[in-house]
Order: C-alpha cells, then sequence, then structure tokens
C-alpha cells in the first residue's frame, strides 16, 4: 500500500472554521509535504515540514510532524470557500533519491 | 518562468491509436516525473529521470507505455497502442536537487487523456 495516507477522505466545513487533515506514513523519512490540488489543475506545493521538526508555519496553514507515530497534520485556520480543493501529503526518503511518495488524499469542502 | 509545461491538455483518441504526451520542465531542474491520475488509483508514479537518465520505470503498467528524456528540456510519454483504462490525466512534474535536498515537485497543468 501507498506510503501517506490520509484522513479523512473528505471534509465538508463552513467557511471560517477549522480544517484538520492528517497522514499517516510506513517508514523513515527525510521531510514531509503537503500539497493543494484544485479541480483539474495539477498539485501545488503548500508547505515541507523535515523529519527534525515538530511544526511549522505559512500563513494559514499549521503543519505538525510527530515522527515517533509516523503522522502529520495540516491544519487550515479561518477556512474560505477558495481552499475547497483535494490536499495530498508526500513524503522523501533518504535514499529515493528524488521521488516523493504521494497519499490518496483528502478532498475538503468549504461552503461560503 | 512559465513553469511546466505539459501539451496537449487534452486527447481524444480511438483504442488502437498512438499517443503521445509532451513536457518542458522548469529550467534547471535535475528530476522530471511522470504521473497518471483516476479517480479509481488515484495518483500513480509511472517514470522518472534525473539529468536525462531514467531512474524508476517500475510503475510503468505495461510495455504499451514508453518515455524518453532526450535533453534536459523535453519528454515524451508514448503509449502505443492505446486502450480505453489508459483514460486518465496525466501530470509532468520537475524537482530541483539543489544544495538543500527538499525533493519538492512542480507539477504542470496536466494532459487529460480519453481514448474511446
Amino acid at each position: 500500500s501507498q506510503q501517506g495516507e490520509e484522513d479523512p477522505q473528505a471534509l465538508s466545513i463552513q467557511e471560517g472554521e477549522n480544517a484538520t487533515m492528517n497522514c499517516s506514513y510506513k517508514t523513515s523519512i527525510n521531510n514531509l509535504q503537503w500539497y493543494r490540488q484544485n479541480s483539474g489543475r495539477g498539485l501545488v506545493h503548500l508547505i515541507l515540514i523535515r523529519s527534525n521538526e515538530r511544526e511549522k508555519h505559512s500563513g494559514r496553514l499549521r503543519v505538525t510532524l510527530d515522527t515517533s507515530k509516523k503522522s502529520s497534520s495540516l491544519l487550515i485556520t479561518a477556512s474560505r470557500a477558495a481552499d475547497t480543493a483535494s490536499y495530498f501529503c508526500a513524503t522523501s526518503r533518504y535514499n529515493q533519491g528524488g521521488k516523493l511518495i504521494f497519499g490518496q488524499g483528502t478532498e475538503l469542502s468549504v461552503k461560503p | 518562468d512559465a513553469g511546466v509545461i505539459q501539451s496537449p491538455r487534452h486527447e481524444v483518441t480511438e483504442m488502437g491509436q498512438e499517443v503521445t504526451l509532451r513536457c518542458k520542465p522548469i529550467s534547471g531542474h535535475d528530476y522530471l516525473f511522470w504521473y497518471r491520475q483516476t479517480m479509481m488509483r488515484g495518483l500513480e508514479l509511472l517514470i522518472y529521470f534525473n539529468n536525462n537518465v531514467p531512474i524508476d520505470d517500475s510503475g510503468m503498467p505495461e510495455d504499451r507505455f514508453s518515455a524518453k528524456m532526450p535533453n534536459a528540456s523535453f519528454s515524451t510519454l508514448k503509449i502505443q497502442p492505446s486502450e480505453p483504462r489508459d483514460s486518465a490525466v496525466y501530470f509532468c512534474a520537475s524537482s530541483p536537487r539543489g544544495i538543500e535536498i527538499t525533493d519538492t515537485q512542480y507539477f504542470g497543468p496536466g494532459t487529460r487523456l480519453t481514448v474511446l
């Protein structure tokens, strides 16, 4: 099975609420990244957290990483309708030579 | 920079026809990836190149699929003969290795392939 499993698979919230998505992985990583995909578009890199970091912020995004549990979470605060998209986590491993392993994604719907 | 460029954006073809998808990576990027995305299987890595050399093609579904990277600014993914089950969105992505090894990838807009 793929390294990088997100949950929930789908999430529906109201504008202004916070959205939390989780990602679990199986093996040691170099870093973990989150990507967004709007409908019909390519994936766009959002944020990266290295294996020696525990938390990172970028605007309304907050990412945490727990390497002991092999899990990460992405929090989007004060969500907007424009945040409606699919969100993927991807892991980079030291011996993978540039390759990322993507999860199945969480489909987020933010209702105005 | 224009980002990763893919062509065509949409392709409709009939079963048995040859299909060629094209990709121009971001200038200076060392890595180029081809992915396929479907509702059933999600995002699948087909093959990737480092400095124009194929590194891992274990994701290529079968011999009908082939990919080339003749130079640093161009790659093709060919399907011959095409089948209806090849219908999907095909993405190309590139990545700069750089000194700080992040492996962040930059995706193109994708080619939506429909095989009738």
